[in-house]
């Protein structure tokens, strides 16, 4: 079973729909939790961090539910630039890395 | 800016060659991190250096894997006697301060395809 489990998807969605991603982490020594954005054949961003309280950035939420090991990300107002694949990663309270999900490919179509 | 380069940006070995791949991280950078990223996956890591000393190897999948950082800069990731398996995206990823919670930038890989 791998540490971060994601949805593969695709997930297609016109534009300015609302898209929710869920993503479960197994290690309950986890810690840390980040939302990255991977634009084809281009390197993973930062998209935000995730916190329990959860948080927003624009149309973006994080949302963290320690007791049932998920992390989710909702977007609002769908845009085509929001295409991308969006990667779940957590951090261990001692690891010096970060553990990556597979992704999940989102393609917004107008 | 200057942000994380790597070189080259794509190499084809044949089966038994060896390989090196360059990672140039943001200038100051404490912490370098390299990733291995097959087709439709996440990246997964591969080792971990504070300054010049590798802290984390744990993730090097085989002792055909050797990285180096000596002067606390540069990088270099080598592959011995190359496999078809270790055909992949190499990501290169630096970050500011020690450890793993900072936020990593990462450079646009190195494509490896091993025929």
């Amino acid at each position: 079973r791998k540490e971060v489990e994601q949805d593969p998807g695709p997930f297609n969605v016109p534009e300015g729909a609302t898209v929710a991603f869920n993503c479960t982490y197994s290690n309950s020594a986890s810690q840390s939790f980040f939302w990255y954005r991977q634009d084809c054949r281009k390197e993973p961003k930062l998209l935000m961090s995730v916190y329990s309280s959860g948080n927003e950035d624009g149309r973006f939420t994080a949302q963290l539910n320690r007791a049932s090991q998920y992390i989710s990300l909702l977007i609002r107002d769908s845009k085509l630039s929001d295409s991308a694949t969006y990667l779940c990663v957590v951090i261990t309270w001692y690891g010096n890395k970060l553990v990556f999900g597979a992704g999940t490919i989102l393609r917004v179509k107008s | 800016g200057a942000g994380v380069s790597q070189s080259p940006r794509y190499k084809v070995a044949k089966r038994g060659q060896d390989v090196a791949l360059r990672c140039d991280p943001i200038s100051g950078h404490v912490s370098l991190f390299w990733y291995q990223q097959a087709l439709g996956q996440g990246p997964e890591f591969l080792t971990y250096f504070q300054n010049e000393a590798q802290l984390d190897k744990s993730g090097l999948p085989s002792d055909r894997f050797f990285a180096e950082r000596p002067e606390g800069s540069v990088s270099t990731l080598k592959i011995q006697r190359t496999q078809q398996e270790d055909s992949a995206v190499y990501l290169c990823a630096s970050s500011q301060r020690a450890g793993a919670y900072n936020e990593q930038f990462f450079g646009p890989g190195t494509r490896l395809t091993v025929l």
